[in-house]
């Protein structure tokens, strides 16, 4: 069965500095894997994936994450933190096999304070 | 906005009432997913369908939930009788014939008093 895990409930960083939300996940075989945000009342929104290639992916607003197969990890990072960066975030995995869904994580809330 | 549509968007309905939740994804989808997000469970996957075909509703929690897609552009999930602990945020999202990448609406927020 395929799994993710965030560790944090909350990460609180002040702007300008870089941060990290971490994600690890179980799935058998080759994983795709998913970071998504949502703001208060609001659904999620896609930020980036990763499928195969670059193990460093960038996606939306200045975010990265790195896959590190060894570790089974794929955190989320930016090098630089937004006020506007606060919200609510979601790691998310699936199975290569066609058709599966995403399984998502608890969530990990950050706090980006000025 | 992925393009689609939830309603409704608020509902507020007392304990033994049916609910029904309404999704029209846009067009050139081939996968739609249920969601239920609660602060204790965080995102639940519910039921999925692939080319309109229920796949796994196994994430059901009971024989009270109910989905349904009986075309390529709409989809249903029911909930009769509900129940105060099925308060929640319901998401439709879907996954486009080409990617991989699940998009999501912008949810039902449902209150059962």
């Amino acid at each position: 069965a395929q799994s993710v895990a965030q560790p944090e409930d909350q990460v609180n960083v002040a702007e300008g500095n870089p941060l990290t939300v971490k994600c690890t996940y179980s799935v058998s075989g080759n994983p795709y894997l998913f970071w998504y945000v949502q703001y208060p009342n609001r659904g999620l929104q896609f930020l980036l994936k990763y499928i195969t290639g670059d193990n460093l992916v960038k996606g939306s607003y200045g975010f990265e994450a790195e896959f590190n197969k060894s570790q089974t990890s794929f955190h989320l990072k930016k090098p630089s933190a937004l006020v506007s960066d606060s919200a609510l975030y979601f790691c998310a995995v699936r199975g290569a096999q066609a058709g599966t869904a995403l399984i998502f994580g608890k969530g990990t809330t950050l706090s980006v304070s000025s | 906005d992925a393009g689609v549509i939830q309603s409704p968007r608020h509902e507020v309905t007392e304990m033994g009432q049916e609910v029904t939740l309404r999704c029209k994804p846009i067009s050139g989808h081939n996968s739609l997913f249920w969601y239920r997000q609660t602060m204790m469970r965080g995102l639940e996957l519910l039921i999925y369908f692939n080319n309109n075909v229920p796949i796994d509703d196994s994430g059901m929690p009971e024989d009270r939930f109910s989905a349904k897609m009986p075309n390529a552009s709409f989809s249903t999930l029911k909930i009769q009788p509900s129940e105060p602990r099925d308060s929640a945020v319901y998401f439709c999202a879907w996954r486009t014939n080409s990617g991989n990448t699940i998009y999501f609406g912008e949810g039902s927020w449902l209150t059962v008093v």
